[in-house]
């Protein structure tokens, strides 16, 4: 049950975009189409922000979208704001039947 | 509004035991598959154990197999976890997860920080 691999942290200014990566396998990300992303605040639960890939939850902001080619899925956050600045996390569903987490990715908004 | 809410950690010693639970408001509790997440201090995300919503099906990460157990009391809306032979890496905080639709983590509950130290 290794953990799926995702940058330590990247950064951007406010209005840009930038790009999360999470590399897993054919066992998983490879596998499904059951990747979802969260964003945790410093103290908080996390929150989902996308699922199924590329779905979002009602109501939650356009800026957000996600994507998958291969055994790699991505989180594209658009138009960067300072509330943005937040860990984010991948998951997927695995062959074991079970969930499996990225490590996390911190983004800072410089 | 769906609301789930954590109970019961606290400080253990190495090798003791105890309790979560987990209670479900504002949804259909019996309808929903259920999770149990813990995160260590500084640390990420990690899944622990699964719980089908008629308790058919549980499922541990080898992490915990053999030591935690995952139940759940639909008449009560409530949702546990047994953790026995706790170690130091066990502490984190433990949050209740719902799974919406398609094994994802729709709502979570605040968290509550397990803690083993002697």
């Amino acid at each position: 049950q290794s953990a799926l691999t995702q940058p330590a942290s990247v950064s951007g200014s406010p209005g840009q975009s930038i790009t999360i990566s999470c590399t897993g396998t054919s066992s998983d990300i490879g596998g499904y189409n059951y990747v979802s992303w969260y964003q945790q605040h410093p103290g908080k639960a996390p929150k989902l922000m996308i699922y199924e890939v590329s779905n979002r939850p009602s109501g939650l902001s356009n800026r957000f979208s996600g994507s998958k080619s291969g055994n790699t899925a991505s989180l594209t956050i658009s138009g960067l704001q300072a509330e943005d600045e937040a860990d984010y996390y991948c998951s997927s569903y695995t062959s074991s039947i079970t969930l499996v987490f990225g490590g996390g990715t911190k983004l800072t908004v410089l | 509004e769906v609301q789930v809410v954590e109970s019961g950690g606290g400080l253990v010693q190495p090798g003791g035991s105890l309790r979560l639970s987990c209670g479900g408001s504002g949804f259909t509790f019996s309808d929903y598959n259920m999770n149990w997440v813990r995160q260590a201090p500084g640390k990420g995300l990690e899944w622990v154990s699964y719980i089908s919503s008629g308790s058919r099906t549980m499922y541990y990460a080898d992490s915990v197999k053999g030591r935690f157990t995952i139940s759940r009391d639909n008449a009560k809306n409530s949702l546990y976890l047994q953790m026995n032979s706790l170690r130091a890496e066990d502490s984190a905080v433990y949050y209740c997860a719902r799974f919406g639709g398609s094994y994802h983590i729709d709502y979570w509950g605040q968290g509550t920080l397990v803690t083993v130290s002697s």
